[in-house]
């Protein structure tokens, strides 16, 4: 079973307007971390907002903002007003705590395309 | 803040060579994971060294690949006979609590790996 679900290989939206990718998880572990990765065509994986499974309130950073509801599982990242160096590919991923090890999995990506 | 750092940042070899992809993981982090991503696909955990000693590894992390670090600093992944499908870019990152920044993990640059 996927662990890490995003549905939308690739999103379009307008210069200035607001986005939101999806992202659904699985996990049985009660302590666990989700992550954003931005990739620009360059390859790097560019963090960029983390939360975590206790978390009260949802992450945010700057322009980027994390949707997190834990019943349904999901951790949508918002990116408000969008900007043409926001096009590129963009990868959820979460952190298992038990067993001490704490590698990722990732989700297969989404990728936005920004138009002015 | 600290980095990883990932060299060489390209490398090209010929099919049956060895390559040794070097890393330097944040000094005070004590996880430390090599992820390979094939062009176009999600990014896959290889895996996972600590205290001197394999914690996970993959499926993909067959008898081809070894990890070492020879010392204090470095985190080498060593490919011994490389195929045409091992091309792929090559992350290694190191984490620490979660409280730390970038939720405790962070990744390097990547090497680009391409098998001719």
């Amino acid at each position: 079973a996927q662990k890490i679900t995003q549905t939308q290989p690739g999103m379009f939206v307008q210069e200035k307007e607001a986005v939101t990718l999806d992202c659904t998880y699985d996990t049985s572990d009660p302590s666990y971390g989700l992550f954003w990765y931005k990739q620009p065509s360059s390859g790097e994986m560019i963090f960029l907002i983390y939360q975590g499974s206790y978390d009260q309130q949802n992450a945010t950073e700057g322009r980027y903002s994390l949707n997190f509801q834990k019943a349904r599982k999901s951790a949508n990242l918002v990116i408000s007003a969008s900007q043409l160096g926001d096009s590129a590919m963009y990868f959820c991923a979460m952190r298992e705590v038990s067993g001490g090890y704490n590698k990722l999995i990732f989700g297969a990506g989404t990728r936005l395309a920004v138009h002015p | 803040e600290p980095e990883v750092t990932q060299t060489p940042s390209h490398q090209v070899t010929q099919m049956g060579q060895e390559v040794i992809l070097r890393c330097v993981p944040i000094s005070n982090h004590l996880y430390f994971y090599w992820y390979r991503q094939i062009l176009g696909q999600k990014v896959e955990f290889l895996v996972s060294f600590y205290n001197n000693e394999i914690s996970e590894k993959s499926e993909i992390f067959d008898d081809q690949f070894s990890v070492e670090r020879p010392d204090g600093s470095n985190f080498t992944l060593k490919i011994r006979s490389t195929k045409l499908e091992d091309s792929a870019m090559y992350f290694c990152a190191s984490s620490g609590p979660q409280e730390h920044p970038r939720g405790g993990y962070t990744f390097g640059s990547g090497t680009r790996l391409t098998v001719v």
